[in-house]
């Protein structure tokens, strides 16, 4: 199956600098990679997400890169706020068999921004 | 509801109890997954389901685990003869269609086996 990884798994930025998580995932089949940002005690939550046919997306402060060939996402952060502070997790979308369809999940990187 | 329900938030139960853990999606929506969640740690896939499909079972982590789900609406988590390591947070979400994309998460039901 899927094998995502993600680092760090802690960052701890100054307000208004940025912040750069990085996955890497094994099945090169996969096309979908989404991010969810949790905050403490509350759900995850989507926040964006890209597809394997595109290269880059943002979205106001927050933008994703994806390399297929490297096989590797991340997710940039520019002009940090203390309410960015959330464990955030990537995902890849398994993309054959078994697998087709289901969410592999990253381990989350701890985010905390200090004002 | 707007949202993915679940029910109960918090459940204590003693090591040994069966325990059921309730999902209400999004109405609508045809997909839906339970992940498990251990404190600090990543989402963990249990099972998905999706229409009529035979539900993709292949993350349960034993044969304590099953869940079923009633056409498109409601799902049951159940864990027989709960042990420690149960104890997480189990996450429920639903998705409009199939293929993983743009879960709704429910707030979670937090298991802690005594």
């Amino acid at each position: 199956g899927e094998n995502v990884e993600q680092h760090p798994s802690t960052l701890s930025v100054q307000e208004g600098d940025s912040a750069v998580i990085k996955c890497t995932y094994s099945d090169s089949a996969s096309n979908y990679f989404p991010w969810y940002k949790q905050e403490l005690g509350k759900r995850p939550q989507l926040i964006i997400d890209i597809r394997s046919n595109v290269g880059e997306k943002k979205d106001q402060r927050i933008a994703v890169t994806l390399n297929k060939t490297a096989k590797h996402f991340s997710l940039h952060i520019t002009e940090t706020q203390p309410e960015d502070s959330a464990v955030y997790f990537c995902a890849a979308r398994g993309g054959r068999g078994s697998t087709l369809g289901r969410l592999y999940f990253g381990r989350g990187t701890q985010l905390t921004v200090w004002p | 509801g707007a949202g993915v329900s679940q029910s109960p938030s918090n459940k204590v139960t003693e090591k040994g109890k069966d325990v059921e853990l309730r999902c209400d999606p999004i109405s609508g929506h045809t997909a839906l997954y339970w992940y498990r969640q251990r404190l600090g740690q990543g989402l963990e896939f249990l099972i998905y389901f999706q229409g009529n499909s035979a539900p993709d079972k292949s993350g349960l982590p034993s044969d304590r685990f099953s869940a079923e789900r009633t056409g498109e609406s409601v799902s049951t988590l159940t864990i027989q003869r709960t042990q420690q390591e149960d104890s997480a947070v189990y996450l429920c979400a639903s998705s409009l269609d199939q293929g993983g994309e743009k879960l709704f998460f429910g707030s979670g039901t937090q298991l802690s086996v005594l």
